[in-house]
């Protein structure tokens, strides 16, 4: 298993511009997760989904969209980057978090630089 | 506001030295507790998840405890080693929040040789 992947790990970005970041788990998790971790400020959740075709905003949700067409693939969408979005990107799966397989599983990270 | 603390933010300790760190939640009402553990440059890895029904869970030179009624948990690392330096997090489920984790903000561990 390849567990939770995401393309691409790295990218830089001018202001204005757009791009998609990609996860994808082979998990079969219905649970899937968008955080941002920056320096001082831990991990904080973006956008999350409780299943295919779900979505909900989290903490920070402000400049970014998600989609989950299918189960095992969540894409975060930034329309117009700006440079406070400079940050490493995770994306996470798991079976429900109250369930005894309720793990968080983390995916390598994409870091994201917007000029 | 549902917390989580870790405290400290950093520490330093010789190879071989048995460590503890720290997690504080404001909120009792948490269905588990999960650590985890982050390399530099590296995605978060699950180190041990503690269910709200237990006390402790053990993986190796790891052992986790939780105590919801004074809103602690603690990572116990024994006979530590330089391999153990990381990050370490702990994060929780909150009541209400069931589907999303609140995190600490980690305690940095440095093994020195």
């Amino acid at each position: 298993n390849a567990g939770v992947t995401q393309t691409p790990k790295f990218r830089v970005l001018k202001t204005g511009q757009s791009m998609t970041l990609l996860c994808a788990q082979d998990m079969n998790h219905e649970y899937m997760y968008w955080y941002r971790q920056d320096p001082g400020m831990g991990l904080r959740l973006i956008h999350y989904s409780v299943g295919e075709g779900t979505t909900a905003k989290g903490e920070v949700p402000d400049g970014y969209n998600v989609s989950r067409l299918k189960k095992q693939n969540f894409l975060l969408g930034l329309e117009s980057a700006a440079p406070s979005q400079t940050s490493v990107y995770f994306c996470a799966s798991s079976y429900s978090l109250r369930s005894r397989g309720g793990s968080l599983f983390f995916g390598p990270g994409t870091r994201l630089t917007v000029l | 506001k549902q917390e989580v603390t870790q405290i400290p933010a950093a520490l330093s300790v010789p190879e071989g030295e048995n460590l503890v760190l720290n997690c504080s939640f404001t909120d009792s009402a948490i269905y588990n507790l999960q650590w985890f553990r982050q390399d530099p440059g590296k995605g978060l890895t699950s180190l041990l998840l503690i269910q709200s029904s237990q006390r402790e869970q053990t993986s190796g030179r790891l052992n986790a405890s939780l105590d919801k009624s004074s809103g602690r948990s603690t990572l116990y690392i024994a006979a530590s080693q330089p391999g153990d330096s990381a990050t370490y997090l702990c994060a929780a489920p909150f009541t209400g929040t069931a589907s999303k984790l609140t995190f600490g903000t980690g305690t940095r561990l440095q093994v020195t040789l």
